[in-house]
């Protein structure tokens, strides 16, 4: 079964900083991964997926995430932290093709600092 | 990109009655799926509804608690019944995106903020 484990309930940075948020998973199959970002009493906004084809993804507002199966993580970075980022995170994984189940991680809320 | 409309956009209900919730996508699409999110928590599955059959519930959640209807490819809700306070979360509607429709992969509703008292 699939699972998503993300390392950091919280992270703080300094703006202009980099942001390094950190997702391991395990899948008995070739996942489908994804980050999500919610920002306070929003929704959902989708930030990048991977589905097999480049291992380095490149995201929305900077954001990007590297695949590596080999440690079974998909870690979320940015390359300088913007107030706006300040948010919760979710790393998520696909279940087998076709079911559409996602499994989300339990959040990192991330704080930049002026 | 495909739009979803998901109302009402919040609720504070009585205990013991029930809220029914709409989502409403501008694109037609196989699969609908309803999320929670308990206070402070992630998200977690309620059931997945396909047009034209009955919705496939996770472990924990039962029909009788959150009967979900699924009439056409466009349209779903989601009620929750007989409410109590631990049923106060955020529930969201989620579809699925096909090249052509957006970005590619799963998006969301701006969700429903439940309150029970």
């Amino acid at each position: 079964a699939q699972s998503v484990t993300q390392l950091d309930s919280h992270v703080s940075v300094s703006e202009g900083t980099p942001v390094l948020l950190r997702c391991n998973y395990s899948s008995s199959y070739s996942p489908s991964l994804f980050w999500y970002v919610q920002h306070p009493n929003k929704g959902l906004q989708l930030l990048l997926k991977y589905t097999s084809a480049a291992t380095l993804v490149k995201g929305i507002n900077g954001f990007e995430a590297e695949f590596k199966k080999s440690e079974t993580s998909f870690h979320l970075t940015k390359p300088s932290a913007h107030m706006s980022d300040a948010a919760e995170y979710f790393c998520v994984v696909s279940e087998t093709s076709n079911t559409g189940k996602l499994i989300f991680g339990q959040g990192t809320t991330l704080q930049v600092k002026p | 990109s495909a739009v979803i409309s998901q109302k009402p956009s919040r609720d504070i209900c009585q205990r013991g009655t029930s809220l029914t919730i709409q989502c409403q996508v501008d694109s037609q699409v196989t699969m609908m799926f309803w999320y929670r999110q308990q206070p402070g928590q992630s998200l977690t599955l309620i059931a997945t509804a396909n047009q034209g059959s009955e919705a496939t519930y996770e472990s924990g959640f039962v029909i009788d608690k959150f009967p979900i209807s699924r009439p056409n490819l466009t349209f779903s809700t989601l009620t929750v019944s007989n409410m109590s306070p631990e049923d106060s979360s955020i529930y969201l509607c989620s579809v699925e995106l096909l090249p052509g429709q957006g970005i590619y992969g799963y998006t969301f509703g701006s969700g429903t903020r439940l309150t029970v008292v």
